[in-house]
Parts: C-alpha cells; structure tokens; sequence
C-alpha cells in the first residue's frame, strides 16, 4: 500500500544529541515536505525538496538540514538539540494531480528535548 | 504572500447540530483552496479542495465547503456532527500555477462535539 512513514513517532532526547528524523514514502512523488507544528498553531514549512539533490528552506527558519539522495527518503537533522527544538515534525509528499499539488501527511514526530 | 485566517480557535457543537468552521484568505487571484484535518497524534488528511469549476465543493466524512470569491471565503460545513468528528481542521491555499507546491496554513480550529 502507497504511503508516507515517519519514524521514530515519539523521542524524547537531551539537550546537545545529535537527532535525525526518518521521512520515507512508497508513492514515488518527486516532491517532499517538512513542516514544524507547535501547540495550537498552524504548519510552518522549514524545509522542501522537489527531487532528488535537491533541497530549500521554507518560510520559517530553522537549524535542522535535510538531504535527498534518493527519491522516496528524506531525513531530517538537527546536529544540537536544544529545548527550543520541542515541537511535532510533520513531513508530506506531493504529487500533481489535474495541475493542482495535493500534499500527502505522515504522521508525525513529537519531538521533547530536555 | 498568501495568508489564511480561520475564524475561532475553538468551536464546540452538540452531537447531530450543523458544524461550521470559517476560513478567509486574502489573495487577489483566488488561490487553490483546501481542508485538512487531523486526528490527535495523527498527520494531516485531505477532506477537500477547490480548485476551479463548481463553488459547492463536497468531500470525505459528510463534509463539505463553498466558495465565495466576492467575500474570499471557504468556509466548510456539515449538517450534522458526529463524536468522531472531534479533531483539529486546517484551512489552507497555495498559489495557482507553476510554484504552486507551497501551501500556506490557517492557525487550525479545533472542534469539540457535546454528546
């Protein structure tokens, strides 16, 4: 079945570790999404790739970086976790359908740094 | 730049009443609209979208949203609540066109159903 995994669902991690998200989705879309969700608020896109070594920044900054080697895998890192880091990660992948972009979810990490 | 305001951050309805979650976005070329909810601890799913063509548009769970140009809404309705219908709903556009892979998020209205 098509789909979009993001592990691990929940971390919990000291404050200086090295993290990196998994993002992997079976759909072959060639374009993917990371999004930054705090409490009540809305999506902030941080990062996005639209194929393979490709990658930008979003909208809102953030000290994570991301790779795309290949097409269905885009991990996200963050090389010191600090408490400002605490939020829910949420990646998405798209595909074209009709000229419109229809975005596809994962279920998200919450991130806790201590 | 694109912006979404959804009107109410909460909104608490009794089981069977009409649900009604507003969205406004402020574009001078209308943009592709769409709903997205989300369970709790869940990532977002797609209800709708409008993108050209009929304004009444209808989606997953009995939901459905109208839009309105002349007031630059996309507000999005359902006769009658149901208890699974508890989560958080995301209004959000992107641009027409190329570059439109980008979609900018309303803040979210979380729905409380009474039994």
């Amino acid at each position: 079945e098509a789909d979009i995994y993001q592990t691990p669902r929940y971390l919990v991690i000291g404050t200086g570790k090295k993290i990196t998200l998994e993002c992997s989705q079976t759909m072959g879309h060639d374009k993917m999404y990371w999004y930054q969700q705090d409490p009540g608020m809305e999506l902030h896109l941080i990062h996005y790739s639209y194929g393979v070594n490709s990658t930008e920044k979003g909208d809102l900054s953030s000290e994570s970086t991301v790779s795309r080697i290949r097409t269905e895998h885009f991990p996200l890192t963050l090389e010191s976790a600090r408490p400002s880091h605490t939020s829910q990660y949420l990646c998405a992948s798209s595909e074209r359908l009709a000229g419109v972009n229809e975005q596809f979810f994962g279920p998200g990490t919450r991130l806790t740094v201590l | 730049a694109q912006s979404v305001t959804q009107l109410g951050s909460h909104v608490s309805v009794s089981e069977g009443a009409l649900v009604l979650l507003r969205c406004n976005y402020s574009s001078s070329v209308p943009p592709y609209l769409f709903w997205y909810v989300q369970y709790p601890n869940q990532g977002l799913q797609l209800l709708l979208k409008y993108t050209t063509g009929a304004t009444l548009v209808k989606g997953i769970n009995g939901f459905e949203a109208e839009f309105k140009k002349s007031e630059t809404s996309f507000h999005l309705t359902k006769p009658s609540a149901h208890m699974s219908d508890a989560a958080e709903y995301f209004c959000a556009v992107s641009d027409r066109g190329f570059g439109n892979e980008k979609l900018t998020f309303g803040t979210g209205t979380r729905l409380t159903i009474i039994p």
